[in-house]
């Protein structure tokens, strides 16, 4: 089945700094990747819309400059959260769809914790 | 008012209980629905994907989609412990869109 692979699973950083989340769809082509937060207790939040080969596209409210993403090929797509805050502390998953396949499949998840 | 309404609980049922979970939602353009369940920090899962209204059954999960009351549901036949998660509804206008999910009911199930 489709997998979509997501590291790190846990990172801590002080604030200030950039941190980078990678997913990858390990075995399959993904044109389209999606990524979310999720708040404890929470359901998940679409922050944007990463498209392979152009600009990703953002929800409302959500910083582009603040939150970089980076789909460089069809099986990687990087979420880079820069001068990073406290506030920025969340869970952050990716999804993709693979092609002619039922539903979406989602990482693991990525606990980001700024101190 | 939320796109997807979803009771957050929690949901505490005993072991071999059939559980009902439910969504309702309000755009009508919504052709796709799905059902995650979601262990604590991890990824959601999926476990059931629905085109349009009807049943679906997988297991000892089954789905229904009423679009004409704009409600879904999810049903889990005799309960195990292990069923203990959060359960996510999600919609969306096609196949490739983007998710509205709803705010996940979290379930326990106890032995």
């Amino acid at each position: 089945g489709a997998v979509v692979s997501q590291h790190p699973s846990r990172v801590i950083c002080k604030s200030g700094t950039s941190v980078k989340i990678e997913c990858r769809s390990l075995d399959f082509q993904a044109t389209t990747m999606f990524w979310y937060r999720q708040f404890p207790k929470q359901s998940l939040m679409l922050m944007a819309t990463s498209n392979e080969g152009s600009k990703a596209t953002y929800e409302q409210g959500v910083e582009k400059d603040k939150f970089l993403i980076n789909h460089a090929s069809l099986t990687l797509s990087t979420l880079t959260v820069t001068s990073a805050h406290p506030e920025d502390s969340s869970f952050y998953i990716c999804s993709a769809r693979e092609q002619d396949r039922d539903g979406y499949t989602f990482g693991s998840g990525t606990r980001l914790t700024v101190v | 008012q939320k796109e997807v309404e979803q009771d957050p609980g929690p949901l505490s049922v005993p072991e071999g209980a059939i559980v009902s979970l439910n969504c309702t939602y309000s755009n009508s353009a919504f052709q796709y629905f799905m059902w995650y369940r979601q262990y604590s920090r991890k990824g959601p899962e999926l476990l059931m994907y629905t085109y349009s209204s009807g049943n679906k059954e997988d297991g000892r999960f089954t789905a229904q989609v009423d679009k004409s009351s704009k409600y879904i549901s999810l049903f889990i036949r005799d309960s195990q412990p292990s069923d203990s998660a959060t359960y996510l509804c999600a919609m969306s206008y096609n196949a490739g869109n983007m998710l509205t999910f709803g705010g996940g009911t979290r379930l326990m199930v106890k032995p």
